[in-house]
Parts: C-alpha cells; structure tokens; sequence
C-alpha cells in the first residue's frame, strides 16, 4: 500500500498567517491527491481534488500543488475557521490511503 | 440538495455481525463511485471500501474477508455488512460520495465490545 506522510503532525499559528502542509507519497501518485478538512464531531469536507483543483464553493485562501511525490497545501490567511485537522488522500490506486493527518491550532 | 445519511451503528460484541446503511439524495448511488471511511476514536481516517458503478469492489485489508459493500438501486442506498466484528472496528463510519470524496454523511458510531 502506498503510504501518505504528512508534515507537521501539528502546527499553532495565529489569524492571518500563511500555513502550509505537505504530504509525501511513498510512491509516485501523478496528481491523484485529495485534501479534506475536518472540525472536531464533524464530517471531513472536500477541499481541494486533483492535487490543485479547488472544490466548489472552498475559499480562494486555499490551494494544492504538487505532482508525482510531494504535495502541499496552503492557506494564504489563516481565519478562525480554519483551525482543524487537514488530511491528504491518495486516489492512485487501492487500497487508498490517508495521511496522518495535521491538527492546526490555535497559537 | 445532495446528501448521504447513514444509519445501522450500534453496540456490538466481538464476532457479532451488522449492517450499516446510508440513504443518498440528490444523486444516484449507481452511477457513482462509493465509498466507507472509519475514524477510530482520536484517531485519523481509514478507508474502509468502495464499490465502482459497474459494481467491481475494492477493500482495505483490516477488513477484506469480513466486510462487504453493496447498494440497493432501487432504494438509493448503500450498505456495508460487518461479520466477524472486532474491538479494532470500534469506529464512527462515514459513507462519501466517490471518486473524490466530495459528498460525506454524518457518520454512524460503531462500538465492538464485550
């Protein structure tokens, strides 16, 4: 199975800064990457689909780049809202599998 | 409005068996991809299964020979049957809508214990 590694397992930050988060495959997965985003009791919600797509109705702050083994995700200006835990997920092939998983606190 | 609601999570004993549900609106489970997510307690996401629209399935192997994904067509639903339970399944379990994941449910809590 392909293993997802994100970096850092936690971050703090503060209300208008830049974070970003990376995600490395163990092998190479084209552009076949995913990231989610999920609150505390909740469901994850899709952000960002193909590695640098950006899902409907997502705010601009975000975005995804990456191809073959490194990806990474930035939020341009962090807004409380945002503090949750992000992970990456690859769709290359199965079994699909996930990162760890990034807490973002607040600092 | 498209949604997935699942339902059928409970309390268990080990090697007992059940089945989850999750009931779409808004699109067609067989025309989609579908799949099961798990998240043990404090922990990440799992990916637990998906069936492909022309019906050719795929498992995690925590769960290959015990689970089962199916859909009925006519009821627009999706279930994944659990035999052979264990404390290690102890999870809430999401359904979502597939390739990329774009459509989740609530999540139904699964607890396997004696």
């Amino acid at each position: 199975a392909i293993q997802m590694t994100q970096s850092p397992s936690s971050l703090s930050a503060s209300v208008g800064d830049r974070v970003t988060i990376t995600c490395r495959a163990s092998q190479g997965i084209r552009t076949d990457l995913c990231w989610y985003q999920q609150r505390p009791g909740k469901a994850p919600k899709l952000l960002i689909y193909a590695a640098s797509s950006l899902h409907s109705g997502v705010p601009s702050r975000f975005s995804g780049s990456g191809s073959g083994t490194d990806f990474t995700l930035t939020i341009s200006s962090l807004q409380p809202e945002d503090f949750a835990t992000y992970y990456c997920l690859q769709g290359y092939n199965h079994p699909r599998t996930f990162g760890q998983g990034t807490k973002v606190e607040i600092k | 409005e498209v949604q997935l609601a699942e339902s059928g999570g409970g309390l268990m004993q080990p090697g007992g068996s059940l089945r989850l549900s999750c009931e779409a609106s808004g699109f067609t489970v067989n025309i989609n991809y579908m799949s099961w997510v798990r998240q043990a307690p404090g922990k990440g996401l799992e990916w637990v299964s998906v069936i492909y629209s022309g019906g050719r399935t795929y498992y995690a192997d925590s769960v290959k020979g015990r689970f089962t994904i199916s859909r009925d067509n006519s009821k627009n639903t999706l279930y994944l049957q659990m035999n052979s339970l264990r404390a290690e399944d102890t999870a809430v379990y999401y359904c979502a809508r597939d390739p990329d994941m774009d459509v989740w449910g609530q999540g139904t809590a699964v607890t396997v214990s004696s």
